[in-house]
């Protein structure tokens, strides 16, 4: 496996479910990102993690919880979900800079997900 | 919080055209990014541009840091590249990790 792989590819959940999103990066990364695009609405930033450290949550509800046990893996746990949570889930890693600022993004293909 | 536009949102032209999108934001940035996303949703990176001009093959990308503006530019366009390209700006940060702000993109359509 090469770069950014995301699964599952595509989920269908209900309110009351309790599933995991999984992101792993093969590029020897040590940042990483979920984001989250909904219809008609524009890319939008969720969390942040760098050198596994939780650095941004971008007002996301409680009901999305990140985890990244180490700097190739990332996990997004999701329960109660509402069906305005549906959306595609998209995962990216980068090279932090020393300098500071970001560097180039390399995305995963997504997790589309339904919720009922 | 950074704002950032695109325009157009939607742009149809004629195989061999050139083309431009333009992208404009509200506050100092680290870098901007030029994201193509195709259909079925997986995005790829195309610039990223801190000053000046870059180019590759028939996509040229520039950016003017005084005026906060961004030019995507396409030679010779081809019905392959239709796509939707996303224009996202980083902001300083302090730990080099910088979560992206987007634009909400233009969708590209270029007719044989």
């Amino acid at each position: 496996e090469t770069g950014v792989t995301q699964t599952p590819r595509h989920l269908v959940m209900g309110m009351t479910n309790k599933k995991s999103l999984k992101c792993e990066q093969h590029l020897g990364h040590n940042a990483m990102y979920w984001y989250k695009q909904s219809a008609k609405k524009p890319l939008e930033l969720m969390f942040v993690y760098n050198f596994k450290e939780q650095t941004e949550n971008n007002s996301v509800p409680s009901r999305f919880s990140p985890e990244c046990p180490n700097s190739s893996h990332l996990f997004l746990h999701l329960h109660t979900l509402q069906p305005e949570d549906s959306a595609l889930y998209l995962c990216a890693s980068s090279q932090p800079r020393t300098s500071g600022g970001a560097d180039e993004q390399f995305f995963g293909p997504g997790t589309r997900l339904t919720v009922l | 919080k950074n704002e950032v536009e695109q325009s157009p949102q939607n742009l149809t032209a004629q195989e061999g055209e050139f083309i431009t999108i333009n992208c404009s934001y509200s506050v100092g940035i680290s870098a901007l990014h030029w994201l193509q996303q195709h259909p079925g949703g997986g995005i790829v990176s195309l610039f990223m541009l801190s000053s000046g001009k870059k180019k590759h093959g028939r996509l040229i990308a520039t950016i003017n840091i005084q005026e906060k503006h961004s030019s995507l530019h396409i030679t010779a366009s081809h019905p392959r590249d239709s796509a939707v390209y996303i224009c996202a700006v980083g902001q300083y940060s302090g730990g080099g990790a910088d979560g992206l702000t987007f634009g909400k993109g233009t969708h590209l359509i270029i007719q044989p």
